[in-house]
C-alpha cells in the first residue's frame, strides 16, 4: 500500500559526526517532500523541503537528498550536535496543490553521544 | 512557533464530556490543520480547513468536528471524548501562498480519564 516510512526509528551517532536519516515513499506522483524535527513537548520544526524536480538541496549544515528512481528521501545532518537529538520525521504532499495534505513517516529518533 | 498559540495546553477530562481546542493564528493565514499524534501513528490529519466556513475531513475525523468562523481561529471538538482520543492534538497552518510547508504549533496534550 502507500506509505512514507522511514528505514531505522532509532539512531545514535557520535557528537561530530555526520547523520544520515532514511525514508522511503511509495507514491511516484507525490512532488513535495519536507524534514521535520520535533523535540520532545514541541511541536514538528520544519527543516528542510525539496520538489521532485530536483535531485539534491542543502540548508545550514543540512542536505536533503531525493532519488526518485527508488523512491527514497533521505536527511544528512553534518557534524551532528548534541541538540540536534530530537525525532525526525519525513512528509510527503500527495496531492501536488498548494494547501494538500502531507502524510507522515513514523519518525526516527536520533541520539546523539556526546 | 510558527505564530500559532494552542489553548488550552494540557487537559484532562472525563469520558462522555465535550472538549473543545482552539488553535490562534496572527497572521491571516488561509490553510490550517488539525492533526493527533499518537505512538506508533505519527502524525494523522483529523480535519482541515481552506478558509472561513470551509472544512474538509481528513483520515481520523470520525468523533471529531471543527469550526472556523474567524480566519485567525480554528476549533476542534470533541463531542463526547471516548479514551481513545487521549493524544497530543496539533494544530498547523500554510504560510502564504505558492508553498505547501506546514508550520506547527506548539500542541494540547489531551487526556480522557
Amino acid at each position: 500500500g502507500e506509505s512514507v516510512g522511514l528505514h531505522l526509528p532509532t539512531l545514535s551517532v557520535q557528537e561530530g559526526d555526520n547523520s544520515i536519516i532514511n525514508c522511503a515513499y511509495s507514491n511516484s506522483a507525490s512532488d513535495y517532500f519536507i524534514w521535520y524535527k520535533q523535540e520532545s513537548g514541541k511541536g514538528p520544526q520544519f527543516i528542510i523541503d525539496i520538489r521532485s524536480n530536483m535531485d539534491k538541496r542543502q540548508g545550514q549544515r543540512v542536505t536533503v537528498l531525493l532519488n526518485k528512481t527508488v523512491k527514497h528521501l533521505s536527511l544528512q545532518i553534518a557534524a551532528t550536535q548534541p541538540g540536534d537529538s530530537a525525532v525526525y520525521f519525513c512528509a510527503e504532499n500527495r496531492s501536488g496543490n498548494q494547501g494538500g495534505k502531507l502524510i507522515f513517516g513514523q519518525g526516527t529518533e536520533l541520539s546523539v553521544k556526546p | 512557533d510558527a505564530g500559532i498559540t494552542q489553548s488550552p495546553r494540557h487537559k484532562v477530562t472525563e469520558t462522555g464530556t465535550p472538549v473543545t481546542l482552539r488553535c490562534h493564528q496572527t497572521e491571516n493565514h488561509r490553510y490550517m490543520y488539525w492533526y493527533r499524534q499518537d505512538p506508533g501513528h505519527g502524525l494523522r490529519l483529523i480535519h482541515y480547513s481552506y478558509g472561513v466556513k470551509d472544512t474538509d475531513k481528513g483520515e481520523v475525523s470520525d468523533g471529531y468536528s471543527v469550526s472556523r468562523s474567524k480566519t485567525e481561529d480554528f476549533l476542534l471538538t470533541l463531542e463526547s471524548a471516548t479514551s481513545s482520543q487521549t493524544s497530543v492534538y496539533f494544530c498547523a497552518i500554510i504560510r502564504g501562498t505558492g508553498t505547501d510547508t506546514q508550520y506547527f504549533g506548539p500542541g494540547t496534550r489531551l487526556t480522557v480519564l
